[in-house]
């Protein structure tokens, strides 16, 4: 089974404090992704990597960064945290190619910034 | 606006009852997923459909894809209880990485 754990269930941060998110999938998958998931928004995508040290911007960047420098682990950053930014993270994977676009999902993290 | 939109956004039916969930969306795509939602928990991925195919099965699972209408449908047949999720769909453009996912449908099965 594909498996994608993320660091942590919940999280309280303050504001102004960096946050580090870690997700890591053990299928060695090409692809890593990272939404935020609010209510009556759905899932809008962070960012997006393909590849170690590759990464693409997502529909809502701003205020986020991300690092990829082993295929199994994808970090989102929050450089310096905002109430705005209190939500549910979730990271997925999944494998390159047209026949291969299954997303696996990881539990979630819910991040509350105070 | 959303790319892919369910209706209705929530459902309640009694246990053994058939289900229907409904996905609208805007321009061409590739192939269209559903995935599951139990509450406060990740995702996990049900079925694909791609644009040249027009029904697929997965056990209790239908779907159906409309590309005149740009919409798919979801039935789950025989409902249980353990069904209750949110359920989201998923559209995938033309030879690009994202997919992007609707604002999902809240089912509910009564026991």
């Amino acid at each position: 089974d594909v498996k994608v754990t993320q660091s942590s269930r919940y999280l309280v941060k303050r504001t102004g404090e960096k946050v580090f998110l870690e997700c890591v999938q053990d299928m060695d998958h090409e692809n890593m992704f990272w939404y935020r998931q609010d209510p009556g928004l759905g899932l809008r995508l962070i960012y997006f990597s393909y590849d170690v040290k590759m990464k693409e911007k997502g529909d809502i960047p701003e205020g986020y960064s991300v690092s990829r420098e082993k295929k199994e682990r994808f970090s989102l950053i929050l450089e310096s945290a905002s109430t705005n930014q209190t939500s549910m993270y979730l990271c997925a994977s999944s494998l390159w190619g047209e026949s291969q676009y299954e997303q696996y999902f990881g539990p979630g993290t819910r991040l509350t910034v105070t | 606006s959303q790319q892919g939109e369910e209706d209705p956004q929530a459902l309640s039916i009694q246990e053994g009852e058939n289900a229907t969930m409904n996905c609208s969306y805007k321009t061409s795509i590739n192939n269209l997923q559903w995935y599951r939602q139990n509450s406060g928990r990740g995702l996990v991925h049900l079925i694909l459909i791609r644009s040249n195919e027009r029904e697929k099965h997965s056990g209790r699972l239908r779907v159906t894809l409309d590309t005149s209408k740009k919409s798919s449908s979801l039935l789950i047949t025989a409902s249980r209880a353990a069904d209750t999720a949110s359920y989201f769909c998923a559209t995938s453009i033309g030879g690009t990485y994202k997919y992007i996912f609707g604002t999902g449908t809240r089912l509910k099965v009564l026991a």
